[in-house]
């Protein structure tokens, strides 16, 4: 079955320090990777997604994540958070027929400053 | 409206009670996905609909959950005899064409309590 693993359920940073939200997935013949932020209490919203071409790609707020195959991995990263980046962020992989989504189990971002 | 409305925001049902969740998606978007997302973890897709048809209900956890879209564009999401492992938020997500490059829309949740 696929799934999506994303292996740290709180990462901790400092304002103005780099970071990177680990994603894994199982591997299969089409991939489609999706990245979404949920703030509290609200829905979730589209980071960015990756449906081919391109391995990195970059999607809003001054995010981006790397495809890479070998690796089965879907890496977000951000060079310079801010403390409004702190939220809970869900990796994803999409059925290329319906748009339905699988999640991972998401990963809490916490900006100090 | 703007975006994907959800009501209630909050709902506290007794144990064994009946519950319906209501879902206004964009308008004219044609899918429409129910998503349960338990305390701490990602969202696990329920159900979805093409316009009015129901396609895949493949993630509904019993018999007891059921949902509808009968004029293809408001949704109920409805749970039957409630119990405490229901206790979730229920998102609602649409898109205005059945593909997984077209970007699904999220509505704010409603959070179930059964008590």
């Amino acid at each position: 079955a696929q799934s999506v693993t994303q292996l740290d359920s709180q990462v901790p940073v400092f304002e103005e320090a780099p970071v990177e939200l680990r994603c894994n997935y199982s591997s299969s013949v089409s991939v489609y990777l999706f990245w979404y932020v949920q703030y509290p209490n609200q829905g979730l919203q589209l980071l960015l997604k990756y449906l081919s071409g391109s391995t990195l790609v970059k999607g809003i707020n001054g995010f981006e994540a790397e495809f890479n195959k070998s690796q089965t991995s879907f890496h977000l990263r951000k060079p310079s958070v801010h403390i409004s980046d702190t939220a809970e962020y869900f990796c994803a992989r999409g059925s290329s027929n319906t748009g339905k989504l699988i999640f991972g189990q998401g990963t809490t971002l916490q900006v100090k400053p | 409206g703007a975006g994907v409305s959800q009501s209630p925001r909050y709902k506290v049902a007794k144990r064994g009670q009946d519950v319906a969740l209501r879902c206004d998606p964009i308008s004219g978007h044609v899918s429409l996905f129910w998503y349960q997302q338990a305390l701490g973890q990602g969202p696990e897709f329920l159900t979805y609909f093409q316009n009015e048809a129901q396609l895949d209900k493949s993630g509904l956890p019993s018999d007891r959950f059921f949902a509808e879209r009968p004029e293809g564009s408001v949704s109920t999401l409805k749970i039957q005899r409630t119990q405490q492992e229901d206790s979730a938020v229920y998102l609602c997500a649409s898109s205005w064409k059945s593909m997984v490059n077209t970007e699904a829309f999220f509505g704010q949740g409603t959070r179930l309590t059964v008590v």
